[in-house]
């Protein structure tokens, strides 16, 4: 069946631009995560949905950055006024219900900021 | 709070040689326990993971890790690499008074040459 998928695979944005990374979890899965990861990094939690609410925001680095999940299903993390540290990959990850643990990660976004 | 040690950023190894990657963590609350690879360019991939019961927990592709409470640790082993092992491993914990989000540790890149 088909995984989690993310679009863009790749974005150039100039530094103050706004960009918006999408996310489509596994159709039914309930949980989606969204992770920052810095080069040479691990991933760093950024915010957590169950549905469609946002259950968790607390990684989130700055008010730059928020997401959403309105029907909750696919999700799109914005970012406003890019900065040059904001350059990432940035991976969702979807899981089928929360008394599940494995998280299922998409191929990741990465974000260069110029 | 909890953190996740990975002790070696690189490890070199030979093919069909053995490869012991090392994980500490620390934390207030129990914890459940997660290995993932990250092939170039591509998401996460589970290995294996340890919430309860045995202490040696077997996943895809020849590792196993253990589970060690005493030293807060969970080590990944493999006896025999291949080429294709080569890629970037991530130790996770999972804290269980959590939503399920990952604190990863900084990775280890393991190098497997012929």
């Amino acid at each position: 069946g088909a995984g989690v998928s993310q679009s863009p695979r790749y974005k150039v944005a100039k530094r103050g631009q706004d960009v918006a990374l999408r996310c489509d979890p596994i159709s039914g899965h309930v949980s989606l995560f969204w992770y920052q990861q810095a080069l040479g990094q691990g991933p760093e939690f950024l915010t957590y949905f169950q549905n469609e609410a946002q259950l968790d925001k607390s990684g989130l680095p700055s008010d730059r950055f928020f997401a959403e999940r309105p029907e909750g299903s696919v999700s799109t993390l914005k970012i406003q006024r890019t900065q040059q540290e904001d350059s990432a990959v940035y991976l969702c990850a979807s899981r089928p219900r929360r008394g599940s643990y494995e998280q299922y990660f998409g191929p990741g976004t990465r974000l260069t900021v110029t | 709070a909890q953190s996740v040690t990975q002790l070696d950023s690189q490890v070199p190894v030979f093919e069909e040689a053995p490869v012991e990657l090392r994980c500490n963590y620390s934390s207030s609350v129990s914890v459940y326990l997660f290995w993932y690879v990250q092939y170039p360019n591509q998401g996460l991939q589970l290995l294996l993971k340890y919430l309860s019961g045995s202490t040696l927990v077997k996943g895809i592709n020849g590792f196993e890790a253990e589970f060690n409470k005493s030293q807060t640790s969970f080590h990944l082993r493999k006896p025999s690499v291949h080429i294709s092992d080569t890629a970037e491993y991530f130790c996770a914990v999972m804290t269980t008074d959590s939503w399920g989000k990952f604190q990863f540790g900084a990775g280890t890149q393991v190098v497997v040459t012929p």
